[in-house]
């Protein structure tokens, strides 16, 4: 009865490939969100999706393209791997009103460029 | 300047021990603060909100003080169990939506 799932947990991969990360919750929320974490510990926003809407785009390079087929799932697709993408990525997801804040986080894709 | 600062630690604190900490942040219009815990290699997870008269949970007290825009956390007598890293959590409403704003996170390592 996991309530963020995220496939896979880890991810080894060169530089110049292209992967994907899957993100599910059954929790029944509305809003979904993609978190960076490096190799420092900052936790950094860079999607959120509200019914399968972009609602935040923060500053990320374009060859990060996130996709919500449904407000359940929300996927990351990365191009073109760099050795500074490796880090933690984090899925999350929270209901829109009035908890927002209350996220809820998947257990983490530890990615690593080589 | 960061928007969310706080101290790395580690602060190594005796078991029994009370143990507390601040986080500074720097947007005057924020308008949420809340404290997440991250254990080694996991998630983030809520712990507790931060009021503007204080709250307490447990053996958890928050603080907020809004003149002098901190977020405090105290933990008293201090178990194994809650080593972690305590992330101090800022809220700004945007029209955009709701962005929640992460500090680097405070070590905290309880020993026997």
């Amino acid at each position: 009865d996991t309530a963020v799932s995220q496939t896979p947990k880890y991810l080894v991969t060169q530089m110049g490939n292209d992967k994907s990360i899957k993100c599910e919750q059954n929790l029944g929320h509305d809003t979904m969100y993609w978190y960076k974490q490096d190799s420092k510990k900052f936790l950094k926003i860079m999607f959120s999706y509200n019914n399968k809407e972009l609602i935040i785009n923060e500053t990320v390079p374009n060859r990060f393209s996130p996709k919500s087929p449904d407000k359940a799932h929300l996927n990351l697709h990365i191009n073109s791997l760099e050795l500074g993408d490796s880090a933690v990525y984090f899925c999350a997801s929270s209901q829109g009103r009035p908890r927002v804040y209350e996220q809820y986080f998947g257990p983490g894709t530890r990615l690593t460029v080589t | 300047r960061k928007e969310v600062e706080q101290d790395p630690g580690p602060f190594n604190v005796p078991e029994g021990a009370t143990v507390a900490f601040n986080c500074t942040y720097s947007n005057s219009a924020s308008q949420s603060f809340f404290w997440y815990r991250q254990d080694c290699r996991k998630e983030p997870k809520l712990l507790m909100s931060v009021y503007s008269s204080g709250n307490e949970d447990g053996r958890f007290t928050a603080q907020l003080n809004r003149a002098s825009q901190y977020i405090s956390l105290l933990i008293r007598d201090s178990k194994l169990s809650d080593s972690a890293t305590y992330l101090c959590v800022v809220n700004a409403i945007k029209a955009a939506g709701n962005k929640l704003t992460f500090g680097g996170g405070t070590r905290v390592l309880v020993k026997p």
